[in-house]
């Protein structure tokens, strides 16, 4: 089973700044990697997928990059409505696994 | 407009069980690879089952291999989990997703709660 580390588990930033989450994965992949947002009471919404490419509707402020086992989520000006939780998944091996998420807050 | 909506969740003693449903609007479910994940109370999310587009090819989360059984229905654009002998440890909000060509999960449900307590 891949086992996927997100760091920080905490991130305290101000709207206006950059965001940049890692997600380390235990074992090599390719680039089948995925980023997800959550907001209280809202199921995930995907923003990332194929380790680098932007899903439908997605803003251009996030980008993805990454691969073999380290993977990082750019969050490059933060809107008010981006702090949340974010996942990353793997989707290269089975089972599929999501890191623990890292908590984005205001500053 | 693409949506999904769960249901079927509810309080269950454990060793019980419950069969969800998960029902799609806006687009065909037969051409998509769909999936269960859950999210216990304050806690991450964890992939529980996937099915094929014709239901020949089945795969779960090793904590629910014997008890889970994913299945759909195409004519009826639905989906379903039947969980039997639930723990408490099943407890949680249960998601159901669209698996895009690219296998992420680009379309998900509300979600449906599932508590087994005594």
């Amino acid at each position: 089973e891949v086992v996927l580390t997100q760091s920080p588990a905490t991130l305290s930033l101000s709207p206006g700044e950059r965001a940049t989450l890692s997600c380390r994965a235990s074992q090599r992949l390719d680039y089948y990697l995925a980023w997800y947002q959550q907001k209280p009471g809202q199921a995930p919404r995907l923003l990332i997928y194929d380790a680098s490419k932007r899903a439908t509707g997605i803003p251009a402020r996030f980008s993805g990059s990454g691969s073999g086992t380290d993977f990082t989520l750019t969050i490059s000006r933060l809107e008010p409505e981006d702090f949340a939780v974010y996942y990353c998944q793997q989707y290269d091996s089975s089972p599929i696994t999501f890191g623990q998420g890292t908590r984005l807050e205001i500053k | 407009e693409v949506q999904l909506v769960e249901s079927g969740g509810g309080l269950v003693q454990p060793g019980g069980s419950l069969r969800l449903s998960c029902a799609a609007s806006g687009f065909t479910l037969s051409s998509s690879w769909m999936s269960w994940v859950r999210q216990a109370p304050g806690k991450g999310l964890e992939w529980v089952a996937n099915i094929n587009q014709d239901g020949s090819e089945k795969y779960y989360v090793d904590s629910v291999k014997g008890r889970f059984s994913i299945s759909r229905d195409n004519a009826k654009n639905s989906m379903h989990l039947q969980m039997n002998g639930l723990r408490a440890e099943d407890t949680g909000l249960y998601y159901c997703a669209r698996v895009s060509e690219a296998d992420a999960f680009d379309i998900w449900g509300q979600g449906t709660m599932v508590t087994v307590s005594s």
